[in-house]
């Protein structure tokens, strides 16, 4: 299997700060890699696909990069509503794995 | 716009068998893969396995041995049946959907998730 290890697993941050996750994958996922949003008692949400590129409807604050092993996530000013945990997660090959998740709290 | 809805039982004993239900309303049911995903309280999320639309799937091999993932199409349905369930099975669950021509391979739709307890 691929292990997903993200850094940091938490997080504070204020409102207005920009904020940066990495995701390391244990062996080469070209550019497989999607970043989801979960907010208490609700499902994941995608909000970054195949590295890069901005599900619809997601804020462009929110930008992925990276490719191979390893990866990003930043929130360039983050809001509010962006409290929430964050996982990566590799499509490259089953079993698909993601992340341990990264908690963005309120600072 | 495509929605999931799930169902099953929400409390087992040790050893039983978890069956849960994802039906699939609005988009076309075999454009896509139907997964099965879990996450224990509190902890991170685990991939259990998938489902074409004509019943090809593809399992986590940790949960091999124990699962299976149907389908039905007439019913724009699929299903998880997890034997043998342990207190370590005790997870919400949750049913995704991924577009087989979708770049990413990344899981565009979501059920609203199912707590599944395992307790004698």
């Amino acid at each position: 299997d691929i292990q997903m290890t993200q850094s940091p697993s938490s997080l504070s941050a204020s409102v207005g700060d920009r904020v940066t996750i990495s995701c390391r994958a244990s062996q080469s996922v070209s550019t497989y890699l999607n970043w989801y949003q979960q907010k208490p008692g609700k499902a994941p949400e995608v909000l970054i696909y195949a590295a890069s590129n901005l599900q619809s409807g997601v804020p462009p604050r929110f930008s992925g990069s990276g490719s191979g092993t390893d990866f990003t996530l930043t929130i360039s000013s983050l809001q509010v509503e962006d409290f929430a945990t964050y996982y990566c997660q590799q499509s490259y090959t089953t079993p698909r794995t993601f992340g341990q998740g990264t908690k963005v709290e309120i600072k | 716009q495509v929605q999931l809805q799930q169902w099953g039982a929400g409390l087992l004993k040790p050893s039983e068998t978890l069956s849960l239900t994802c039906a699939v309303y609005g988009g076309s049911f075999s454009s896509y893969y139907w997964n099965w995903i879990r996450q224990p309280p509190g902890k991170g999320l685990e991939w259990i396995g998938e489902t074409s639309h004509s019943g090809s799937t593809n399992y986590n091999p940790s949960l091999k041995s124990r699962v299976t993932i149907s389908v039905d199409t007439s019913k724009n349905q699929f299903s998880l049946n997890l034997s043998s369930v342990t207190a370590a099975d005790t997870s919400v669950y949750y049913c995704a959907g991924r577009g087989i021509a979708m770049p990413g391979r990344r899981y565009d739709y979501w059920g609203q998730g199912i707590l599944v307890t395992v307790s004698s």
